[in-house]
Parts: structure tokens; C-alpha cells; sequence
């Protein structure tokens, strides 16, 4: 079954400080992992995919399959930061995507 | 385009009435998605159509929630009746095809007293 996990509902930080989003996943085959982002107010947008290897905002997550986990990292908390995020996956040719509980990200001044 | 649109935005009704939350997908997006946001459980997702045909359904907590498709510009979510546990936030997405052009809409509070 395809499942993914966010073990932190909370996480708070000081800006400056660094910053680590958990997610573990449970699939049985190749999948596509994602982070979204919901500002306050605003709406659930895609932050960063694993197949682009690409950094957003300052955000990277690289992809462990061995651990399988899609962690979230940023070196330097920003107040702007502040939001929720949520990790998603997609198995192998399907068109839907799991989404996991959460995680709201507080960075503090 | 506006984007994926909700209505209402805020719906407060009361134990036993029907509720029916609605949404316009963008314009040529062939997958319409609507999810259930809560605390405890995250974004669940209920119910996806293709081509205005309801393929995975199984997240519909209940008989008491129907959505149809009538056609490629509207989707309704109906929750009929309603109970205090359906408070949530009810999201509409649509995507084009994969899972990489997902787009959502702001969402419908609903709480039900």
C-alpha cells in the first residue's frame, strides 16, 4: 500500500537555524515524491520535485531508497518559511497523489 | 485562466442538512481531484475523475458523500446529511495529466455545528 509518513505535526526553529523536514514513504515500486507548500492564506502549491534535483527557495530534499525517506532540508530558516508543508507520492504511472499529515514549520525572529 | 475555483469559500450549516461543495477545474485539465484536509488526518484524498469519469472513489469515508462530473468544467462534492465530524476543508485540484501539472483550489471550510 502506498503510504506516506510526516512523524512532526510542529517544528520550530529561529531564523538562521538550520531546518529538516521528515518524510518516510511505504511503496512497493520507482515513486515520484514531492513537497507542497501552504503559505497562510494561500494555496497548496508544488515547492520541489525529486526527479528535478532542484533547489527552491533555498529548500533541497534528496531522494533515499534504501531509508525510504524524501527529507526536507534548508540550511538557513527564513521567517518567510513559516507555512505547511506537506510530502506526497505517486506511484508509477498513476495520476494521483498521496499526501502525508504535515507538518507546520514555525521560524521564529 | 483563475486557476482551479471553489464555492463557497466558508460554509457553516447545520447536523442533518445537505451540503454541496462545488468546483470549476481549469479549462483542458482532463483530471479533477477533490481532498479532505483536516489535522489529525492530513490531506486525504476521496475521489478522482478522468474525463469527467469517476475512477478511484475509495476514499469516500461514507454513503453520505457523492461527487459527480457532469461535465469538463464542474464538479460537485455532496455531503447529504452532514454531521459535525465532516468539518474540514474540502480541496478541488485538476491536473492536465501526471502527477506534475497538479493545481488546487482555495478551498472550501466547511463546519458543521
Amino acid at each position: 500500500a502506498q503510504r506516506v509518513t510526516q512523524p512532526e505535526k510542529l517544528l520550530s526553529v529561529f531564523k538562521g537555524a538550520p531546518v529538516e523536514l521528515k518524510c518516510n514513504y511505504s511503496y512497493s515500486g520507482s515513486p515520484e515524491l514531492f513537497w507542497y507548500v501552504q503559505y497562510s492564506r494561500q494555496r497548496l502549491q508544488l515547492l520541489l520535485r525529486h526527479i528535478s534535483r532542484e533547489s527552491i527557495k533555498g529548500f533541497t530534499a534528496d531522494l533515499n531508497k534504501g531509508e525510504t525517506s524524501f527529507h526536507l532540508k534548508k540550511p538557513f530558516a527564513q521567517e518567510e518559511d513559516s507555512a505547511m508543508y506537506y510530502c506526497a507520492l505517486s506511484g508509477y504511472n498513476t495520476d494521483k497523489l498521496i499526501f502525508g499529515t504535515g507538518t507546520r514549520l514555525q521560524v521564529f525572529p | 485562466d483563475a486557476g482551479v475555483i471553489q464555492s463557497p469559500r466558508h460554509e457553516v450549516t447545520e447536523m442533518g442538512q445537505e451540503v454541496t461543495l462545488r468546483c470549476k477545474p481549469i479549462s483542458g485539465h482532463d483530471y479533477l481531484f477533490w481532498y479532505r484536509q483536516t489535522m489529525m488526518r492530513g490531506l486525504e484524498l476521496l475521489i478522482y475523475f478522468n474525463n469527467n469519469v469517476p475512477i478511484d472513489d475509495s476514499g469516500m469515508p461514507e454513503d453520505r458523500f457523492s461527487a459527480k462530473m457532469p461535465n469538463a468544467s464542474f464538479s460537485t462534492l455532496k455531503i447529504q446529511p452532514s454531521e459535525p465530524r465532516d468539518s474540514a476543508v474540502y480541496f478541488c485540484a485538476s491536473s492536465g495529466g501526471g502527477v506534475n501539472g497538479y493545481t488546487f483550489g482555495s478551498g472550501t471550510r466547511l463546519t458543521v455545528v
